[in-house]
């Protein structure tokens, strides 16, 4: 089975700290995402990475930045939090799209309700 | 601006009735639809995918169509349970930037 894990299930910070958020899958997927769920928005990508120490811009990348430099953990970095990111992140792998027929199942792990103060 | 749209935010169907959950696309074509269940406090997990030139999947009481006139993407659970009561999320392949829908709350009522 797919694992992925995130460190945290539940993070209290406060304003202004360095928040890090870890992301570790176990099935070799190249590709790596990061999400935040808000009520009424969806999931919303805030960077994916589709090989180690490659990175794009998802739709809300403002006030975060990632790094990945082995393949199986990505990490989410929120350099100074705030109150508006109080949210529930989720991370999720999936193979790399292959020509012809290939599909890209992205599998999520359990996330983390982070809590700015 | 490609999208991906799920017009009701909750839907509540009679228990042992049959739940059917839209998804359309704007501005896309996708090569395949998936979708997606989620659990309170948990992250989605994948039950089917229906690729462009099939018309319909199955998987025990799920069902789901694809209809590339319409540009949807129809997910029906027969003989519903409580137990399906979830968020159920659509998502288009073949963009990685293109993320999913905002989901349909499914309430199913005893």
């Amino acid at each position: 089975d797919v694992k992925v894990t995130q460190s945290s299930r539940y993070l209290v910070k406060r304003t202004g700290e360095k928040v890090f958020l870890e992301c570790v899958q176990d099935m070799d997927h190249e590709n790596m995402f990061w999400y935040r769920q808000d009520p009424g928005l969806g999931l919303r990508l805030i960077y994916f990475s589709y090989d180690v120490k490659m990175k794009e811009k998802g739709d809300i990348p403002e006030g975060y930045s990632v790094s990945r430099e082995k393949k199986e953990r990505f990490s989410l970095i929120l350099e100074s939090a705030s109150t508006n990111q109080t949210s529930m992140y989720l991370c999720a792998s999936s193979t790399l799209i292959l020509a012809g027929g290939g599909d890209n199942t992205q599998y999520f792990g359990p996330g983390t309700r982070l809590t700015v103060l | 601006s490609q999208k991906i749209e799920q017009n009701s935010e909750a839907l509540n169907i009679q228990e042992g009735k049959t739940a059917t959950l839209t998804c359309n696309y704007t501005n896309y074509s996708p090569a395949y639809l998936q979708w997606y269940r989620q659990d309170p406090g948990r992250g989605p997990v994948f039950l089917l995918l229906i690729r462009e030139n099939e018309k319909e999947k199955r998987k025990e009481r799920l069902k789901v169509t694809f209809d590339t006139t319409l540009k949807q993407s129809l997910f029906h659970i027969t003989a519903s349970q409580p137990a399906d009561s979830a968020t159920y999320l659509c998502r288009g392949g073949g963009n990685e930037k293109l993320t999913f829908g905002t989901g349909t709350r499914l309430t199913i009522i005893p």
